[in-house]
């Protein structure tokens, strides 16, 4: 069985960091890119940022270029987001996501989430 | 930046009759469109991708279809656990991959 678990959301103030995790098991993690995905209280989904399979390329949404940085470790089967200089429109709930296709696949479409980790950015 | 625009925001409708939820892409996409749902408290789950093509596990009463700009997820018979918001997604041109605003379908 698939799952994905993140973890590490918390309450943070305005500029500050934060490290998100997301624990896969039951497939092979280092087969898949993967992604996070954001979505804001009350709000739509919006896409944070891609990794691929062998973390040789990573991709951003323009609203968190240059502060969020997307890593993995294949050996842990593990996905991390790195936030710096957190603002209050990046409160949201944080969802990593499967890439559907394996390899370098242009397909981005997600058959796993996990549950999701709550940032919350405020005074 | 592709922009999905969904109709209508909010849908009523009984159980037993048919839903079609409508996604309009700001630019030609193909075929590279996904279909979500999400319920209240959980994650999106996958429901179809590449237009037409239904997820594992999903029922056939729910049937994608469109190409260009235009597609359509229709659920041919609302049963109770349907309602939900659903969002359309493209993957046609990222980054970034985009989402629509979804649709609220409710109980008529």
């Amino acid at each position: 069985e698939v799952q994905l678990v993140e973890s590490g959301g918390v309450v943070v103030l305005p500029g500050g960091s934060l490290r998100l995790s997301c624990a896969a098991s039951g497939f092979t993690f280092d087969d898949y890119g993967m992604h996070w995905v954001r979505q804001g209280p009350g709000k739509g989904l919006e896409w944070v940022s891609l990794i691929s399979w062998d973390g040789g390329r990573t991709y951003y949404g323009d609203s968190v270029k240059g502060r969020f940085t997307i890593s993995r470790d294949n050996s842990k089967n593990s996905l991390y987001l790195h936030m710096n200089s957190l603002r209050a429109d990046d409160t949201a709930l944080y969802y990593c996501a499967k890439n559907q296709g394996a390899g370098y696949t242009s397909r981005h479409t997600y058959d796993y989430w996990g549950q999701g980790t709550l940032v919350t950015v405020s005074s | 930046e592709i922009v999905m625009t969904q109709s209508p925001a909010t849908l009523s409708v009984s159980p037993g009759e048919r839903a079609t939820l409508s996604c309009r892409a700001s630019q030609s996409i193909s075929t590279d469109l996904a279909w979500y749902q999400q319920k209240p408290g959980q994650a999106p789950r996958l429901l179809i991708y590449g237009a037409s093509t239904r997820a594992t596990g999903i029922p056939a009463r729910f049937s994608g279809s469109g190409s260009g700009t235009e597609f359509t997820l229709t659920i041919s018979s609302l049963q109770s656990e349907d309602f939900a918001v659903y969002y359309c997604q493209q993957y046609n041109n990222w980054p970034p991959v985009t989402f629509g605003g979804g649709t609220k379908v409710e109980i008529k």
